[in-house]
């Protein structure tokens, strides 16, 4: 079930900007999750947020969420040539739906 | 831990093939989620099991696809018959779900499928 999207599609940076990626959903949900793979590999879990809350940091990760708009942003901040990667959101509506999203961003950080 | 297991690492078969993939999740885990990924349409989710009882399967594209989850160690996604179509890398993927919140995926290597 994939009932939204991210974007950019793609982001080119170079080292040391800051990246925002965006995704958007049209249910409601339970909480939505963010994921990083790099290629050709598994995709590892970066930062889960609750639908109850607005903002959560992780080191240089920051995940915001706005339910009324149903959307999330991915930040981030001084970016590193190993943060080279796609980018993935997830989320469980509050009908234990699961959903993911397409092809993700791809996020090119230029060293 | 030694995390999700897939097996085959990859597989090379003929159209109109049997194909079963295999996933042991992490001990523990109770939810189960297969993946498939091209690049034409990205991150698919297939199916999703909690307590081996299948949650969603709307993303399963046809009858040609099913997935069983026997018990809490295992599960198959098989295709049959199998298609070029269905060439890509199927991903499975763990986590501990034991309220109405989802918690982190574990995601395997991947199978990658290529079908001649």
């Amino acid at each position: 079930s994939q009932q939204g999207e991210e974007d950019p599609q793609a982001l080119s940076i170079q080292e040391g900007e800051n990246a925002t990626m965006n995704c958007s959903y049209k249910t409601s949900i339970n909480n939505l999750q963010w994921y990083r793979q790099n290629s050709g590999r598994g995709l590892v879990h970066l930062i889960l947020i609750r639908s109850n809350e607005r903002e959560k940091h992780s080191g240089r990760l920051r995940v915001t969420l706005d339910t009324s708009k149903k959307s999330s942003s991915l930040l981030i901040t001084a970016s590193r040539a190993a943060d080279t990667a796609s980018y993935f959101c997830f989320l469980m509506d509050t009908g234990r739906r699961a959903l993911t999203f397409g092809s993700g961003t791809r996020l090119q950080v230029q060293p | 831990d030694a995390g999700v297991i897939q097996s085959p690492r990859h597989e090379v078969t003929e159209m109109g093939q049997e194909v079963t993939l295999r996933c042991k999740p992490i001990s523990g885990h109770n939810s189960l989620f297969w993946y498939r990924q091209t690049m034409m349409r990205g991150l698919e989710l297939l199916i999703y099991f909690n307590n081996n009882v299948p949650i969603d399967d709307s993303g399963m594209p046809e009858d040609r696809f099913s997935a069983k989850m026997p018990n809490a160690s295992f599960s198959t996604l098989k295709i049959q018959p199998s298609e070029p179509r269905d060439s890509a890398v199927y991903f499975c993927a763990s986590s501990s779900n034991r309220d109405r919140g989802g918690y982190e995926q574990y995601f395997g290597p991947g199978t990658r499928l290529t079908v001649t």
